[in-house]
């Protein structure tokens, strides 16, 4: 049972266009929801989080939209570079800082110049 | 934010043989966390390492075949025993930093033939 998704596996823009990845989850009890960057042959970078209470959150090109009740949460990139090419992953954290994560599946994103 | 050492970065090791993956962290953390990414697929936590106490294990993951020792609130090992080519897969070190911020390693990169 996936209790965290990204229903698509790729995503391709062209540089200086917006992103926008997606994610849905299943458990309204997570409290957190995080956003990583992956490069190939590197650990997980974190981007940014967003809190349940909020349904946005701002860190310079980066935005995180969360809609509670779609169960819904998109990353928004703006402007896409072509160094943002990389796997992005959602993560979302469970009730009571227990630290632990569940990750989705991952979007490949692709920026073209 | 913390930065996380892990050690080796990448090996190739025989079947049935076991692999030692250290995790070094350059301040004190509560809580670590160990994942593992099987090729194509997300991340999954197995365990999380309590300091001066046994880890805590994920569903589908036991003790004899993912020992864990945290002998101190910068330090952690995790054993991947009796390899079969199955455990081929990124092992990542994690620590909560903070509510919502989780920080990786770089990850071992394991190939079990």
């Amino acid at each position: 049972d996936q209790q965290v998704k990204q229903n698509s596996p790729s995503l391709s823009v062209q540089e200086g266009r917006i992103s926008i990845l997606n994610c849905d989850y299943t458990n309204s009890m997570f409290d957190y929801f995080l956003w990583y960057k992956k490069y190939p042959a590197e650990g997980p970078t974190f981007l940014i989080s967003i809190s349940s209470i909020k349904d946005k959150n701002e860190d310079g090109r980066f935005t995180v939209f969360l809609n509670k009740s779609a169960k819904h949460l998109s990353l928004h990139i703006v402007p896409s570079q072509p160094g943002d090419s990389a796997v992005y992953f959602c993560a979302a954290s469970e009730t009571g800082n227990t630290g632990k994560l569940i990750f989705g599946q991952g979007t490949t994103l692709q920026v073209k110049p | 934010s913390a930065v996380i050492s892990q050690k080796p970065s990448r090996d190739i090791c025989q079947r049935g043989t076991s692999l030692t993956i250290q995790c070094q962290v350059d301040s004190q953390v509560t809580m670590m966390f160990w994942y593992r990414q099987q090729p194509g697929q997300s991340l999954t936590l197995i365990a999380t390492a309590n300091q001066g106490s046994e880890a805590t294990y994920e569903s589908g993951f036991v003790i004899d075949k993912f020992p864990i020792s945290r002998p101190n609130l910068t330090f952690s090992t995790l054993t991947v025993s009796n390899m079969s080519p199955e455990d081929s897969s990124i092992y990542l070190c994690s620590v909560l930093e903070q509510v919502g911020q989780n920080t990786f390693g770089s990850g071992t990169r394991l190939t079990v033939v």
